[in-house]
């Protein structure tokens, strides 16, 4: 079946605008979850849903960053008013419920603050 | 709270030679732990994971890993590498209960060399 899907897959956007990602996980997976990926690092967590719910958004980096999941499929992150430090690879991953359950990763979108 | 170390950042090796690539963790309390390897420009992509139960864990493209709770460790393994084995490599770490998030080490860039 079809994989985590997000797009786009490259954004390049000016200081100050606002941005939106999209991701479309696995069909059935309750668990959704962000992370952002800086050149030569490993991901760091930014939030987690369990359907639509917003479990835990301990690691969004301020409050310009911010995630939805309205239906409980289709995942949205929002960053306002962007800074260079905030060009990263943001990542999305679904999985089924359960912390025994393994996250399957999109291919993430490069963002890029000009 | 969790953490993992990767402590090679990069690791040359021959192709068809053997290749260990070393994880440790720090927790609190019981996790889980995973092997995932990233491609250039690509997601993550699950090669194996330790639940529970038997300590040694097969995993995809013919790696394996050895869960040693003494040693806090997850090292992963292969016996003979290949050119397309080149890759980003991570270990993560997550609780197996509360929050189902998961701690990345930095990673380790394993190049296989002819």
């Amino acid at each position: 079946g079809a994989g985590v899907s997000q797009s786009p897959r490259y954004k390049v956007a000016k200081r100050g605008q606002d941005v939106a990602l999209r991701c479309d996980p696995i069909s059935g997976h309750v668990s959704l979850f962000w992370y952002q990926q800086a050149l030569g690092q490993g991901p760091e967590f930014l939030t987690y849903f369990q359907n639509e719910a917003q479990l835990d958004k301990s690691g969004l980096p301020s409050d310009r960053f911010f995630a939805e999941r309205p239906e409980g499929s289709v995942s949205t992150l929002k960053i306002q008013r962007t800074q260079q430090e905030d060009s990263a690879v943001y990542l999305c991953a679904s999985s089924w419920q359960g912390s025994n359950q393994p996250q399957h990763f999109g291919d993430g979108t490069r963002l890029s603050i000009l | 709270a969790q953490s993992v170390t990767q402590l090679d950042s990069q690791v040359p090796v021959f192709e068809e030679a053997p290749v260990e690539l070393r994880c440790n963790y720090s927790s609190s309390v019981s996790v889980y732990l995973f092997w995932y390897v990233q491609y250039p420009n690509q997601g993550l992509q699950l090669l194996l994971k330790y639940l529970s139960g038997s300590t040694l864990v097969k995993g995809i493209n013919g790696f394996e890993a050895e869960f040693n709770k003494s040693q806090t460790s997850f090292h992963l393994r292969k016996p003979s590498v290949h050119i397309s084995d080149t890759a980003e490599y991570f270990c993560a770490v997550s609780a197996a209960s509360g929050t189902y998030k998961y701690i990345f080490g930095t990673g380790t860039r394993l190049k296989v060399l002819a």
